[in-house]
Parts: C-alpha cells; structure tokens; sequence
C-alpha cells in the first residue's frame, strides 16, 4: 500500500510570491492534517480536513489555506510569501484512532 | 502555550536502555503519541497512549500517567540507528486531526 505523498518536494521561491503543496492520503484515508516543521518552532498544526471540510485551523494567518477534494487529496497554498515561511511543510492522514500517518514532507525555501 | 516539554538533547551507549521524558498539560487531554523523526525525513510514528500504564512494542515501551501530565518512551538494546529525534505529540480535541508537538529530545547514540 502506497503512503502518504507530497509534491513537490523541493521548492524555491522569492518573497511576495504564493506557492501551493499537494498532499494525497494513503488510499482510504478521508482525513487529512497540514503542519508546518522549523528548526525554532518546531511541528505547528495548520489545518485538518475531512471528507472536503476544514475540521481545525491552527494559528496561522490569513495567507496560509486549504482545501481538500473529493478523493481525499488535499492542497495548501500560502500566499505573498515572507522570508519566515521557509519551512518543512508536512502532510498527514489517518482513518484508525491511533495512527496517523506522515508524508516525506515539502522544503520550501523563500529567498 | 500548550507546554509541552521534553529534554533538547540526550545520549546513550548502544546496547544500552534509555527513557525519554515528556510532561504536558493535562487540560482536554485526549491521548499521547511518540513519534521517531531521522534527520530529513518524515516523522514515523511509534506509539499511541490514551489510558494510563504502560504499552510496549519490541525495544520500545511508552508509558502515560494522565493524572500527572507525565509520559515516558522507553528504548532499549539500543542500536546506531536509533539516533533520531523522538516527538511528544498531545492531542486534546475529539479528531486525532491536531496534534500539540513538543520540540523533540535528539537522541545520540554512541558505539
């Protein structure tokens, strides 16, 4: 069974810019989290979806959303991109009550 | 914040036994997860805590106390590969969708 994937995993881009990730589930998992990696906040919760709907949203502002379609893939996009952005930007999804299941993760790197 | 705290760093001997420590919050407390993250990589999950005592899984234990706040991964026979980051994660809401994270205790282990 395929895991959690995350496209791209590698991206560059400069300030002001907006970028969007993609997550896609492990085949059977409606549900759906985003979490943002740095080495000074370490693992911050950004969204959770579920069947198409925002459960959850963390603290994050405005330039930071979500959605997820139909077949349970899930998009984030940040927009007018700050220096601070730079992060690993983590998918997860689940659908038992006591795994939950990480992707490899997408480096974006705002110069 | 959500204060979740585990030591920065640790180091140990291989074939040797070590217990990395996590306290939190005990407020809407809803289950307790340790993850292993290697450097680069994604976190993998390692084990789920919802009860009090103690769940052990081949070299590795965990072990929850709620009405403390306090939880424990247990490592033991230690080998080079085990040198990673391990996660405290709480979750307090009724979806295992957001997850708190502690920073992580990097674990070295020595030949």
């Amino acid at each position: 069974k395929a895991g959690v994937t995350q496209t791209p995993r590698y991206l560059i881009k400069t300030r002001g810019q907006q970028v969007t990730l993609s997550c896609s589930p492990i085949s059977g998992h409606r549900s759906v989290s985003w979490y943002q990696q740095t080495p000074g906040q370490g693992l911050q919760f950004l969204f959770e979806y579920f069947s198409e709907t925002q459960r959850n949203k963390g603290n994050f502002p405005g330039r930071f959303s979500g959605r997820q379609f139909s077949n349970s893939r899930s998009e984030m996009n940040v927009s007018t991109l700050e220096l601070g952005d730079s992060a690993l930007y983590l998918c997860a999804s689940w659908v038992r009550d006591n795994e939950q299941f990480f992707g490899p993760g997408t480096r974006l790197t705002v110069l | 914040g959500q204060n979740i705290d585990q030591p920065t760093e640790m180091t140990a001997t291989e074939g040797a036994i070590v217990q990395i420590n996590c306290t939190y919050q005990t407020s809407g407390f809803n289950g307790l997860f340790w993850y292993q993250q290697h450097a680069g990589e994604a976190p993998t999950f390692l084990s789920y805590n919802v009860l009090d005592g103690l769940e052990e899984k081949g070299r590795f234990s965990s072990f929850l106390s709620r009405s403390k706040g306090y939880s424990y991964l247990l490592l033991k026979e230690l080998q080079m590969k085990d040198s990673a980051s391990y996660l405290c994660a709480v979750n307090r809401g009724s979806t295992l969708g957001r997850l708190y994270f502690g920073r992580g205790t990097q674990l070295t282990v020595w030949p």
